[in-house]
This record gives C-alpha cells, sequence and structure tokens, in this order.
C-alpha cells in the first residue's frame, strides 16, 4: 500500500528566508501525482502544487518549487522568500495515476515564520 | 463566487444524537468528497461521489452515512455520534477535466464536531 511520510512535525524559518519541507512516500507505481496543499489558520486547504511523476522537471509556482527525486521517492517543497502569509500546515498528498478517489495524505508539517 | 460551502463550522454533540453536515459545491464539479481529519494524521477519505446518484466508501465510513442530493450538494450525517468522532471534517470537490488522479480538489472551511 501507498504511504506518505512527512518527518518533521513542525518548521520554523525567519521572515525573507528559504526553507524546505520533506515528504517520502511509498509505492510500487511508476506514474502518479505528487501534490503540496497548504493549510492556514482558517482551516481552508488549497493547492500550492502538483508534480507529475513522468515530467523530469520540477514543478514552480512563483515563491514555491519542488525538489522531486523519483528515485528515492522524495518530494520536498522549497519555498523561497518565506512571507507571514507562508504561516499554515502543509500537506504531501501522492494520487496514483487513474484515481481522484485514493489520494493519500501525510500528517503535515507546522510552518512557523518569524517576523 | 463562493466554492465549497459547509455548514456548521461548529457543533458539540451528546454521543448518541444525530446530526448531518451540509456540503454544497457552485463549480459544476461532478466529484465531491467528505474527509476527516485527526491531530497528527493526514486527511482520510469518509465518502465520495463520482457524480450525481453515485456515492462509494472511502477509508473510514463507518458510523456515517451520505447523500449526493443533487450536482451541487453532499451531505453526510452521523446516525449516532460517537466520541471517536470528534473530528475536523472537510468536503471537498473536483474538476474531472483530467479523467486521472491530476485533479485538483477544492476544499470547505472545514466543520469541528466535538462529541461528549
Amino acid at each position: 500500500a501507498q504511504t506518505v511520510t512527512q518527518s518533521q512535525p513542525e518548521m520554523s524559518v525567519q521572515e525573507a528566508e528559504t526553507v524546505t519541507l520533506s515528504c517520502t512516500y511509498d509505492t510500487s507505481e511508476s506514474d502518479y501525482y505528487l501534490f503540496w496543499y497548504k493549510q492556514p489558520p482558517s482551516r481552508q486547504m488549497i493547492l500550492v502544487i502538483r508534480q507529475e511523476a513522468y515530467k523530469q522537471q520540477n514543478a514552480t509556482e512563483n515563491r514555491f518549487s519542488v525538489n522531486f527525486q523519483k528515485a528515492a521517492k522524495s518530494f520536498s517543497l522549497k519555498i523561497s522568500d518565506s512571507q507571514l502569509g507562508d504561516a499554515a500546515m502543509y500537506f504531501c498528498a501522492y494520487s496514483p495515476l487513474d484515481s481522484n478517489y485514493q489520494l493519500i495524505w501525510g500528517a503535515g508539517t507546522k510552518l512557523i515564520i518569524k517576523p | 463566487n463562493a466554492g465549497v460551502t459547509q455548514t456548521p463550522k461548529f457543533q458539540v454533540l451528546k454521543t448518541g444524537q444525530s446530526m448531518t453536515l451540509q456540503c454544497a459545491q457552485d463549480m459544476n464539479h461532478n466529484s465531491m468528497y467528505w474527509y476527516r481529519q485527526d491531530p497528527g494524521m493526514g486527511l482520510r477519505l469518509i465518502y465520495y461521489s463520482a457524480s450525481e446518484g453515485t456515492t462509494d466508501k472511502g477509508e473510514v465510513p463507518n458510523g456515517y452515512n451520505v447523500s449526493r442530493l443533487n450536482k451541487r450538494e453532499f451531505s453526510l450525517r452521523l446516525e449516532s455520534a460517537a466520541p471517536s468522532q470528534t473530528s475536523v471534517y472537510f468536503c471537498a470537490s473536483s474538476d474531472d477535466t483530467y479523467t486521472s488522479g491530476a485533479n485538483v480538489l477544492t476544499f470547505g472551511a472545514g466543520s469541528r464536531l466535538t462529541v461528549l
């Protein structure tokens, strides 16, 4: 069975600095999708970034980028120039290629931004 | 432009009471989901609905029932609440533009349920 592990329950970073959140997963599939979702204190989960496993290029969205290491089954999220609004829980999730209904979620990492 | 709306936001129940969580989306999405979120754990899927008129069990369906009333609305019912059902519940929907796991979920703001 697929699993997703976020080994850092909590991380903190100084405003304007860079932070990396780690995520590892386990699967026997060769093609799949990986996601990072952000859950701010308002609780509403929003998508940060999505990666397709068969694409070699790492996904980026403005200040957010991923380091996708397929062989190592690692999918870390880098946040550059951290801002106070980045403070949130961040969840890593895995989805099989052919189903919306089998998303596997990590336990989350709480990111604290120090002003 | 409401997206996914859940009600109520907070609810306290006594063991054995019943209640229904309501969810509605205005994005014309086919798929809708109910998740629960517990401390130290990732989201767990309770039930989902791939289209109007269909529902399927997720990872943790015991103690819950759902109704896909129409394309917009997907409700979650606790018939006899138990303390183990204390959790934050999230409704979500997805645009099935991609017939694959690439679809992005749009979430509601959550409903915090406490069962005493």
